[in-house]
This record gives C-alpha cells, sequence and structure tokens, in this order.
C-alpha cells in the first residue's frame, strides 16, 4: 500500500533562508505526487503536483519539488523563506485503488523566524 | 465562482446529537469525499463518491452517512456524536476518478463534541 513519510514534524527557518521539506514515498509505482499546502485556519491549496512527465516540478509562491526514483523521495523547496510562508505542508499520493483517495503524510509545520 | 463550500465553519455538539455537514461544489465535478483532519495524523478520508447516487465507505467511516443526490451536493451525517469524532472536516472535489488528478478543498467545518 501506497504511504508517504514526512521525516521533519516542524521547521524552522529565518526569513530570507532557503526552505527544505522533506518527504519519501513508499511504493515503487507512484503515478503521481503531490504538495498542499494549509495556512491556519484554511483550507488546503495545491502547491504542485508530479505526474511523470518531468521530474522538476514548479508550483507556486516560488516552491519546487524533484522527484527522484531512485531515493524514493519528492523533497520540496523554495530559495527564500517569506513571512507569508508559515503554514503546514503535507505530501501525498493517491492510493491505487478504485477509491484514489488521497494518502497525506502527517504533514510539517514550517515557521519563518524575522 | 465558489469551488467548494463547506457549513457550518463552526460547530458544539453534545454527545449523542446528530447533525449534518454540508458540501456543496459548483464546478460539476464528479467525485466527490469527506476528509478529517486529527493533530499529527493528516487527513484521512471516511467517505466518497464518484457521482450521483454512488457512495463508498474510506478507511474510518463509522458514525457517517453519506448520500449524493445530485452532482453539486455531498452531505455528511454524524448519526450519534461522540468526543471521538472531535476534528477538522474537509470536503474535497475532483473532475475525476483519477490518481493524476487533484483535489479542491473546502474551508473545513471544526467540530466539536462534548
Amino acid at each position: 500500500a501506497q504511504s508517504v513519510t514526512q521525516l521533519d514534524s516542524h521547521v524552522s527557518v529565518s526569513e530570507g533562508t532557503p526552505v527544505l521539506l522533506r518527504c519519501n514515498y513508499s511504493s515503487s509505482y507512484s503515478p503521481s505526487l503531490f504538495w498542499y499546502v494549509q495556512h491556519p485556519n484554511k483550507g488546503l491549496q495545491l502547491l504542485l503536483k508530479y505526474t511523470s512527465a518531468a521530474t522538476l516540478v514548479k508550483g507556486i509562491n516560488g516552491f519546487e519539488a524533484e522527484f527522484k526514483k531512485s531515493e524514493t523521495s519528492f523533497h520540496l523547496t523554495k530559495p527564500s523563506a517569506h513571512m507569508s510562508d508559515a503554514a503546514e505542508y503535507f505530501c501525498v499520493v493517491p492510493a491505487m485503488d478504485s477509491s484514489y483517495k488521497l494518502i497525506f503524510g502527517s504533514g510539517t509545520r514550517l515557521l519563518v523566524r524575522p | 465562482n465558489a469551488g467548494v463550500t463547506q457549513t457550518p465553519k463552526f460547530q458544539v455538539l453534545k454527545t449523542g446529537q446528530s447533525m449534518t455537514l454540508q458540501c456543496a461544489q459548483d464546478m460539476n465535478h464528479e467525485y466527490m469525499s469527506w476528509y478529517r483532519q486529527d493533530p499529527g495524523m493528516g487527513l484521512r478520508l471516511i467517505h466518497y463518491s464518484v457521482g450521483a447516487g454512488i457512495t463508498d465507505q474510506g478507511e474510518v467511516p463509522n458514525g457517517y452517512n453519506v448520500s449524493r443526490s445530485t452532482t453539486e451536493d455531498f452531505p455528511l451525517r454524524l448519526l450519534s456524536a461522540a468526543p471521538s469524532q472531535t476534528s477538522v472536516y474537509f470536503c474535497a472535489s475532483s473532475p475525476l476518478r483519477s490518481p493524476y488528478t487533484e483535489a479542491f478543498f473546502g474551508q473545513g467545518t471544526r467540530l466539536t463534541v462534548v
């Protein structure tokens, strides 16, 4: 069964420094992977998605992620953090059964220090 | 274009009470689903629907009922509320039941059962 593991529950960075949020997926076959962001007391918004077209995926707000099959990783990065990036981030993989439900990682809370 | 609309945003129930969480989407999406979000656990699928008149269970269906009489609406019913159902509930929709298609989420309903 598919699963994703987010390696850090909390990440703290200073404004203007790089962001790295780590995600590993379990299945040998993952047709897609997603990153979602949830700002406080808000719904979830899609940041970016991987669907086999390109291993380096660019998303909104300057975020990008690289699909690395050899490492089963899909880490999220951003060159320079803004205060507005403070939120919770979820790495997500679809289940490969009839539901195609979304399987969420446990989330990484990003704190941005001024 | 409102997207996915959930009502109410907040609700407090007493143990044993029943209620219905409303979800409506105006994107003509066939696939709709309900998730619950609990701290440190990401989101888990409760029920989903692949079209009007068709519903199925997710991974945590006990204590919840759904129906889908129209494409637009997918209400979630709590039959007899329990403290274990204290959670944040998200409704989501997708144009297709596919592993390549992202979900669009509502703003969430924060439910407390006392």
